[in-house]
């Protein structure tokens, strides 16, 4: 299947920083891209959708000022998450769907910790 | 997109074929059915897919009944590496729609 592939796989940041993850499609161009949260022992929550070239499209509940999402090419996506709390702390996810009809590929998930 | 219920955890032996059920009741005609599975701390991994015909690849057979109200993913030979969350999801066809999670079957595969 198509990769994607996610950036850092694992980060560790003060409390009131801002963290950057990066979602890349790597064989093939994603027309969207769509990151999740996931809890421990909890399901994935979908946060928002991004086509390339617009705007995301937030999930009700998701504050679109403090995960700021930009999909600037069909390879890459990326979520920052801005002043990131204790919270924040979870299991990000991105996906990646070629066009229409086709699967969605995932990426390898980022562990976000905030101390 | 229509909901899906699943049973929380099932138990498969190694070596023998895994059946997990997903029941989609309001599904509608223009909705697929998909099946990823997610092992511990890694992403989501496609496995299937499928409208109204029964699907077969490398990985798994799905079998959807006619009135599409329900479909089984089946592992012919279970292994140990098979041992993950099993997430049946149905999306609309002709948009690059979103993948709503439920809560998945947790398959334990022993030896």
């Amino acid at each position: 299947g198509a990769v994607v592939s996610q950036h850092p796989s694992w980060v560790i940041c003060k409390s009131g920083t801002s963290v950057k993850i990066e979602c890349r499609s790597l064989d093939f161009q994603a027309t969207t891209m769509f990151w999740y949260r996931q809890f421990p022992k909890q399901s994935l929550m979908l946060m928002a959708t991004s086509n390339e070239g617009s705007k995301a499209t937030y999930e009700q509940g998701v504050e679109k000022d403090k995960f700021l999402i930009n999909h600037a090419s069909l390879t890459l996506s990326t979520l920052t998450v801005t002043s990131a709390h204790p919270e924040d702390s979870s299991f990000y996810i991105c996906s990646a769907v070629q066009g229409f009809d086709t699967e969605a590929f995932f990426g390898q998930g980022t562990r976000l910790t905030v101390v | 997109d229509a909901k899906t219920t699943q049973p929380p955890s099932m138990d498969c032996a190694e070596g023998r074929a895994a059946n997990l059920p997903c029941n989609h009741s309001t599904i509608s005609g223009n909705e697929y059915v998909y099946w990823y599975r997610q092992i511990h701390s890694q992403g989501p991994q496609y496995i299937i897919h499928g409208l109204k015909n029964n699907e077969t690849n490398e990985m798994a057979s799905l079998i959807i009944t006619e009135d599409r109200k329900s479909s089984t993913l089946i592992l012919p030979h279970a292994t140990l590496r098979d041992t993950a969350v099993y997430y049946c999801i149905v999306r609309v066809t002709g948009t690059a729609s979103k993948l709503t999670f439920g809560t998945g079957t947790r398959l334990q595969v022993t030896l």
